[in-house]
């Protein structure tokens, strides 16, 4: 059963666009929600995080949206580059333990 | 170096024979996991490791699956009999600790299997 649905699982984006990617969850004990960025041939490298605790994180480009509500948590991409392109994989987890994934979203940043 | 070593980087082998994979976590990293990646279905958790505590088996998919780590280090994911569909990237990643305080993982770059 897949514990974080995730979509959608691909989007193109022109240069300077704003990029969206959504998770949805069931489990109300998760605790830790980070976003993990991919490229070919690499491991998955952690991009940014958020707890329940806050309904907003932002680094540079990229923010998270969250609400505990809903139980869904989102990543903004903005003004999206084509280094951007990759595939991104949101996950929850408790304590920061054994991460559950969602299936991911291959993202295409066209020039 | 510096970050986590997985070899070998591609596999491939016939149906039905066994294959090992081998994981070197970052040095002083504590907990070490196994995750599959099959195309479409995102990582799939298979196995954790927490210093000498008994590991986390609990997403191995078959029996045929197991993994060991030896010292507290090095660790090897060995698949028996190994079928088509375990076809996949064997990710490893480590942490500094259970959680991590950020729960960041440390992935490698994967070992891709091909059954033929």
């Amino acid at each position: 059963q897949q514990q974080v649905k995730q979509s959608p699982q691909s989007l193109i984006v022109q240069k300077g666009g704003i990029s969206i990617i959504n998770c949805a969850y069931e489990n109300t004990a998760f605790d830790y929600f980070p976003w993990y960025q991919q490229f070919p041939g690499k491991g998955p490298a952690l991009l940014i995080a958020i707890r329940p605790d806050v309904s907003e994180k932002k680094e540079g480009r990229f923010t998270i949206s969250f609400n505990k509500s809903a139980k869904q948590f989102s990543l903004h991409i903005m003004d999206s580059q084509p280094g951007d392109s990759a595939t991104y994989f949101c996950a929850a987890s408790i304590a920061g333990y054994a991460l559950n994934f969602g299936k991911g979203t291959s993202l295409l940043v066209t020039p | 170096g510096a970050g986590v070593s997985q070899s070998p980087s591609n596999k491939v082998t016939e149906k039905g024979k066994d294959v090992e994979l081998r994981c070197d976590p970052i040095s002083g990293h504590t907990a070490l996991y196994w995750y599959r990646q099959s195309l479409g279905q995102g990582l799939e958790f298979l196995i954790y490791f927490q210093g000498n505590s008994a590991p986390d088996k609990s997403g191995l998919p078959s029996d045929r699956f197991s993994a060991e780590r030896t010292g507290g280090s090095v660790s090897t994911l060995t698949i028996q009999r190994t079928q088509q569909e375990d076809s996949a990237v064997y990710l490893c990643a480590s942490s500094p600790q259970r959680g991590g305080g950020t729960g960041e993982l440390f992935f490698g770059e994967g070992s891709r299997l091909t059954v033929l």
